[in-house]
């Protein structure tokens, strides 16, 4: 069974760099089948994709419109993990941030257990 | 994005009744379509996807149906536990989109 860890600051000030780590369990990152995924939800946005990583003979990385250019995912193999960073926060990033696995088609079968992430000097 | 929209906002019905929730996309996505349930504090979890088929462990009073456009999660035999928010979410057109949720309270 898949499981997957969340880690990372809940506090970021506005301007500065949000980062958040998932440690999976049970799989690998480096998997042919699987994908890895960044969503976000808050009030305002409701339940949004940021972003994937997946690897197919050489890694991918996607991102949503509204992170292009801010957000970058990685993919760390020696630790089973990804990663994902937000540059430039404002208030309007404050959200609970979850990774996702995707095996096969784009449904989400598990999710990490969330982390909320609250920018404000 | 693909905008998707869920009625009703809010649904109340009493335990062991049926509860019909519906899901519509702006354009077709064939049955590429997926359910979830989330409760406070919790992550959402899968219930359905492919429209109909249900997600490991999810139990049988859950069903969903549709395709295209036009989506239902029906919920038969209310229990206390269902109490919740659902989440639709298509992935026929890139990126991946949720709908805004139906809050599902029981009486």
């Amino acid at each position: 069974q898949v499981h997957l860890q969340q880690s990372g600051p809940g506090l970021v000030k506005p301007s500065e760099t949000l980062s958040l780590t998932c440690v999976i369990s049970g799989d690998s990152v480096s998997s042919n089948t699987a994908a890895w995924n960044w969503i976000r939800q808050s009030p305002s946005r409701g339940l949004e994709w940021l972003g994937r990583t997946y690897y197919r003979s050489r890694w991918y990385y996607e991102y949503a419109m509204s992170v292009t250019g801010r957000a970058t995912i990685n993919a760390d193999t020696s630790r089973n993990q990804f990663s994902l960073q937000l540059n430039s926060v404002t208030p309007e990033d404050t959200a609970v941030y979850y990774c996702a696995r995707v095996d096969k088609q784009n449904w989400f079968a598990t999710w990490g257990q969330g982390a909320l992430v609250t920018v404000s000097s | 994005e693909m905008p998707m929209t869920q009625s009703p906002a809010t649904l109340s019905v009493s335990p062991g009744e049926r509860a019909t929730l519906s899901c519509r996309a702006s354009q077709s996505v064939r049955r590429n379509l997926a359910w979830y349930q989330q409760k406070p504090g919790q992550a959402p979890r899968l219930l359905i996807y492919a429209a109909s088929t249900r997600g490991s462990g999810v139990p049988d009073r859950f069903s969903g149906s549709g395709s295209e456009t036009e989506f239902t999660l029906t919920i038969s035999s209310l229990q206390s536990e269902d109490s919740a928010v659902y989440y639709c979410q298509q992935y026929n057109n890139w990126p991946p989109a949720f709908g805004p949720g139906t809050k599902l309270d029981i009486k």
